[in-house]
């Protein structure tokens, strides 16, 4: 069975410094991989995905994520990290039939 | 676009109660699924359907039924209301395949006293 990790519950930036949010996974098969963002009361935004090809995926509002296989890992990543990129960050799995599976979540603060 | 409505947004029910949360998308999804947000434990599966008809369990599926009468509509229900089941329940749709991105309802905030 497909799982998601992400070692972190919370990471702490000051803005304008490179930030990084960790996710490794387990999957049987080629992987698909998805990075999604929850506001304050609000649903689950998609940032970006990986399903083949290049390792480094480009996604919405600046955010980037890097594929390694050999470490089963999909970090998600920013150059420059802004207030308002403060949020609740979700690493996503999903099977060929279209089962996601979620990590826990990790809670990114950005402070001026 | 619609996209993924949930109704209701929030709901307070007492121990025993039953209650359907219902969810419609307009994309034409095959793939539907209910998960619940709980604090430190990320979003998990309840119930997930590939397309009308079909359906299956998920990570937590104790205490909900679902069906998919339609593509469009994948009611999740309540049989009776446990406090354990107070949570904030998400539905989301997605194309069937691995590579579609999912999208997700607003949610809707229970409260089971």
């Amino acid at each position: 069975a497909q799982s998601v990790a992400q070692p972190e519950d919370q990471v702490n930036v000051a803005e304008g410094n490179p930030l990084t949010v960790k996710c490794t996974y387990s999957v049987s098969g080629n992987p698909y991989l998805f990075w999604y963002v929850q506001y304050p009361n609000r649903g689950l935004q998609f940032l970006l995905k990986y399903i083949t090809g290049d390792n480094l995926v480009k996604g919405s509002y600046g955010f980037e994520a890097e594929f390694n296989k050999s470490q089963t890992s999909f970090h998600l990543k920013k150059p420059s990290a802004l207030v308002s990129d403060s949020a609740l960050y979700f690493c996503a799995v999903r099977d060929g039939r279209g089962k996601l599976i979620f990590g826990q979540g990790t809670e990114l603060s950005v402070k001026p | 676009n619609a996209g993924v409505t949930q109704t209701p947004k929030f709901q307070v029910l007492k121990t025993g109660q039953s209650m359907t949360l219902q969810c419609a998308q307009d994309m034409n999804h095959e793939y539907m699924s209910w998960y619940r947000q709980d604090p430190g434990m990320g979003l998990r599966l309840i119930h997930y359907s590939v397309g009308a008809g079909i359906t299956d369990q998920g990570e937590v599926p104790n205490g909900y039924n679902v069906s998919r009468s339609t593509t469009e509509d994948f009611p999740l229900r309540l049989l009776s209301a446990a406090p354990s089941q107070t949570s904030v329940y998400f539905c989301a749709s997605s194309s069937t395949g691995g590579s579609g991105e999912a999208f997700f309802g607003q949610g809707t905030r229970l409260t089971v006293v």
